[in-house]
């Protein structure tokens, strides 16, 4: 069966210090990736998604990168952190051409930068 | 105007009353229809998907399509504490600019919490 990991659970992070959240997918191979961030308000904010590896696609400008060094790796970076970064990360992934299933996501990662 | 929108509630309900949750949605496009539970502090979980028009069942849920009001509903019969969580409706077409990577379009999700 498929499963997906992400670490850490929560970071605390100062302002201007470096972030990196990794996410990785078993069970299957050529996955779709995706990072997500959740506000407080409730809403899934679409970050980056990835179809193939070294292949990614930005949502929104932001302070924020991603890579996909291996293809059931998925890393979420940021050199210097702000304090908008703050929020609740998610990594998904779905099987490629399968649009009907969704997704599914890992546990999250809560970040506060201070 | 929103892709899709979902009343952000808060609901409050007694044990074992039957939830309505609801969302619309504008873009004719979407195909592929889903519904996810998030319990406070985690990942979503994806309770339902349905494709077609109608109703599907699952045990307590019940989720319902009606595409031409383009109108998304899931329905939770027999309440229990443990339903409490964030209900998400999220949907998606076949393809996306040539893409092909499925982008889901999420509502806001509704808080539910039913106390006994």
């Amino acid at each position: 069966s498929q499963t997906i990991h992400q670490w850490p659970a929560t970071l605390v992070q100062p302002v201007g210090s470096p972030l990196s959240l990794e996410c990785t997918v078993e069970g299957t191979s050529n996955p779709n990736l995706y990072w997500y961030r959740q506000a407080a308000g409730r809403g899934l904010q679409l970050l980056f998604y990835s179809v193939g590896i070294g292949q990614i696609s930005s949502e929104v400008p932001q302070n924020l990168s991603a890579s996909r060094p291996q293809d059931r790796q998925f890393i979420l970076s940021s050199k210097k952190l702000l304090l908008s970064d703050s929020g609740f990360y998610l990594c998904a992934w779905s099987v490629h051409g399968l649009y009907e299933r969704g997704y599914t996501f890992g546990s999250g990662t809560r970040l506060t930068v201070v | 105007q929103k892709e899709v929108e979902q009343d952000p509630g808060p609901l409050s309900v007694p044990e074992g009353a039957i939830v309505s949750l609801n969302c619309t949605y504008s873009n004719s496009a979407f195909q592929y229809f889903m519904w996810y539970r998030q319990y406070s502090r985690k990942g979503p979980e994806l309770l339902m998907y349905t494709y077609s028009s109608g109703n599907k069942e699952d045990g307590r849920f019940t989720a319902q399509v009606d595409k031409s009001s383009k109108y998304i509903s899931l329905f939770i019969r027999d309440s229990q504490p443990s339903d409490s969580a964030t209900y998400l409706c999220a949907m998606s077409h076949p393809e996306t600019g040539g893409t092909s990577y499925g982008k889901l379009t999420f509502g806001q999700g509704t808080i539910l919490t039913v106390h006994p």
